[in-house]
């Protein structure tokens, strides 16, 4: 069955500081992408990130970048440099080839960036 | 280029009511899908479509139909509404061309009170 996990429900982060967003995922598709999603309070979903499977590299999108551990299965997104704007939901997914292109959500983490 | 827009915004119902909530997207997209947010829950699927005429169930898909006659447009049916339909509904579309690497392109969403 596929799957994502995150874990963290609510997370605080002081203005400039990095922080890491936690997502695990699981899948016997070879063939997958993970994305990251922000959903500020006017709630909009604003696409942020993507990483393939097949993707050597970490994807870097100017502050964010996605920490991709394939043996772990892991894709968690590393906000550099915190401003206050971040401060939102964050939504990992993951987009199967096989299942008619289907994604699937992960539960969200909220982040609060602190002045 | 509109994107993906929804009607209405907003919307209250009394139980039993039925009602359709409009999706339409200018990016000649294939992939089609609604998704309803619930606090605490996500995103979850509730039907998506991979082309006109092709439509296929999500993870909740009791209580809504869906039908797609054009490349275009989406329409979400709630046939009779429950309490437990009130919740924020998005529509989101996406190219496949490119298999699992076309990120969603979102609504603003659809509030549904259902009283």
């Amino acid at each position: 069955a596929q799957k994502i996990t995150q874990t963290q429900p609510g997370m605080f982060v002081q203005e400039k500081e990095a922080v890491t967003l936690d997502c695990t995922y699981d899948t016997s598709d070879p063939s997958y992408g993970l994305f990251w999603y922000k959903q500020p309070s006017s709630g909009e979903m604003i696409f942020l990130i993507y990483q393939g499977s097949y993707d050597q590299q970490n994807a870097t999108e100017g502050r964010y970048s996605l920490n991709f551990q394939k043996a772990r299965k892991s894709a968690n997104l590393v906000i550099s440099a915190s401003q206050l704007g971040d401060s939102a939901m964050y939504f990992c997914a993951m987009r199967i080839g096989g299942t008619g292109n289907q994604f699937y959500f992960g539960t969200g983490t909220s982040l609060t960036v602190i002045p | 280029n509109a994107g993906v827009t929804q009607t209405p915004k907003f919307q209250v119902l009394k139980t039993g009511q039925s009602m359709t909530l409009q999706c339409a997207q200018d990016m000649n997209h294939e992939y089609m899908s609604w998704y309803r947010q619930d606090p605490g829950m996500g995103l979850r699927l509730i039907h998506y479509s991979v082309g006109a005429g092709i439509t296929d169930q999500g993870e909740v898909p009791n209580g809504y139909n869906v039908s797609r006659s054009t490349t275009e447009d989406f329409p979400l049916r709630l046939l009779s509404a429950a309490p437990s339909q009130t919740s924020v509904y998005f529509c989101a579309s996406s190219a496949i061309l490119a298999g699992v690497g076309n990120e969603q392109f979102f609504g603003p969403g659809t509030r549904l009170t259902v009283l």
